[in-house]
């Protein structure tokens, strides 16, 4: 089946540093692959997403990068902030609304 | 517009027993996923349902099962309880009009199950 890879599983960070979180799919089919963002206690929450006939796009502090010949997807946050701080999951879509989510990573954003 | 909304939001229940969980999803839209969330296996999809039928399943076993009703609302049933299903149950929830895929997908707050 398929399988997301996601890189680090924990990441630490200085306030106003930028953050890269890195995942490979195995899955040439695939062509959404969102990002989620959950703060302890509560839902996913979707922060971005890009579709596979798009290689970059960005929302303010939040980017995503896609490559499909090498099938990896980044999430890059700049400028980041204590609020940033939560475990952030990359995900891909081939098939209906089925997503298949990396392991997570763990955003700790110090002051 | 209200978002994923799902009850209960928490429940105990002990070894053996049969649980229900309930979905409503955004209105208008007409696909509603499962997935369960534990520290050890991550974010995994159950299945889920368009236009009452199912569409898509995931690799659980046959004591989980789920519907879907004329409005979208869904409803996810786990039957012979065992510990290792205490988690997370997110609904999520899209318009669904990409039968392939790339749909918009938003979670509901989730249904935390303890197992006893």
């Amino acid at each position: 089946g398929e399988n997301v890879e996601q890189h680090p599983s924990t990441l630490s960070v200085q306030e106003g540093d930028s953050a890269v979180i890195k995942c490979t799919y195995s899955d040439s089919a695939s062509n959404y692959f969102p990002w989620y963002k959950q703060e302890l206690g509560k839902r996913p929450q979707l922060i971005i997403d890009i579709r596979s006939n798009v290689g970059e796009k960005k929302d303010q502090r939040i980017a995503v990068t896609l490559n499909k010949t090498a099938k990896h997807f980044s999430l890059h946050i700049t400028e980041t902030q204590p609020e940033d701080s939560a475990v952030y999951f990359c995900a891909d879509n081939n098939a209906g609304n089925m997503l298949t989510f990396g392991g997570g990573t763990r955003l700790m954003v110090k002051p | 517009k209200a978002g994923v909304t799902q009850t209960p939001r928490y429940l105990i229940k002990t070894r053996g027993q049969q649980v229900t969980l309930s979905c409503s999803p955004i209105s208008g839209h007409r696909s509603v996923s499962w997935y369960q969330q534990t520290p050890g296996q991550g974010l995994q999809f159950l299945f889920e349902y368009f236009s009452e039928t199912q569409r898509n399943k995931g690799n659980f076993p046959g004591r989980f099962s789920g519907r879907q009703f004329s409005n979208s609302r869904s409803e996810m049933n786990v039957s012979t309880l065992e510990l290792g299903d205490s988690a997370l149950y997110l609904c999520a929830s899209s318009l669904g009009d990409r039968y392939l895929s790339g749909n918009t997908i938003y979670f509901g707050e989730g249904s935390w199950l303890t197992v006893v």
